[in-house]
């Protein structure tokens, strides 16, 4: 089984300012790992994943992640938010040949000028 | 392609009515699933179809919950007699054969909000 540590569920962070968002996972097999994101009364769209090879992983938006094995984490990064990244953040695993995703509790980012 | 669409988007009903909500994947995914989500939570997996069949049921499915996909497309969840307590966001995703895009993420719809009173 998966499971994921979204570890802080909100961040306030100023607009231009850089920002990182924490995931941890646990799995007894490896990993497929992936970043959504969720805007208000909507469905999630996909930021990012990780499925192998290059363990930084870029994305949409100007996000890129990390995946460290060592630490079984996989962080969110961006060098300079924007008003317009306010939204919920998921960090999900799938393990394996499983096709379900584990999702973690997420973390809501508020950007403020 | 126009992406997983889910039908209704809102649903407001009474404690002890049934519920069917639509989901239509992208054409050509033969994978789809389910989720739940409850507010301050993320998504929690429910069930899963390849094709038609249904492969694995979350424990959190209970026997009032019914899924179907009964020509490998479209996909019903059914709730029997619901419960304040299925107050939820219910979200279908879907993601292609394991062969093709090296089987990677599931593309989710935009949901269906249950508020059961």
């Amino acid at each position: 089984a998966q499971s994921v540590t979204q570890l802080d569920s909100q961040v306030p962070v100023f607009e231009e300012a850089p920002v990182e968002l924490r995931c941890n996972y646990s799995s007894s097999v490896s990993v497929y790992l992936f970043w959504y994101v969720q805007y208000p009364n909507q469905g999630l769209q996909l930021l990012l994943k990780y499925l192998s090879g290059s363990t930084l992983v870029k994305g949409i938006n100007g996000f890129e992640a990390e995946f460290n094995k060592s630490q079984t984490s996989f962080h969110l990064r961006k060098p300079s938010v924007h008003i317009s990244d306010t939204a919920e953040y998921f960090c999900a695993v799938r393990g394996g040949t499983a096709s379900k995703l584990t999702f973690g509790t997420g973390t809501r980012l508020q950007v403020t000028l | 392609d126009t992406g997983v669409s889910q039908d209704p988007r809102h649903k407001i009903t009474k404690r002890g009515q049934n519920v069917t909500f639509r989901c239509d994947p992208i054409s050509e995914h033969n994978r789809l699933y389910w989720y739940r989500q409850t507010l301050g939570q993320g998504p929690e997996f429910l069930t899963y179809f390849q094709n038609e069949a249904q492969l694995e049921k979350s424990r959190l499915l209970s026997d009032r919950f019914s899924a179907e996909r009964p020509k490998g497309s479209f996909s019903t969840l059914e709730i029997q007699r619901t419960e304040q307590g299925d107050s939820a966001m219910y979200l279908c995703a879907s993601s292609p054969p394991p062969w093709r895009e090296g089987n990677t993420e599931a593309f989710f719809g935009q949901g269906t909000r249950l508020t059961v009173v």
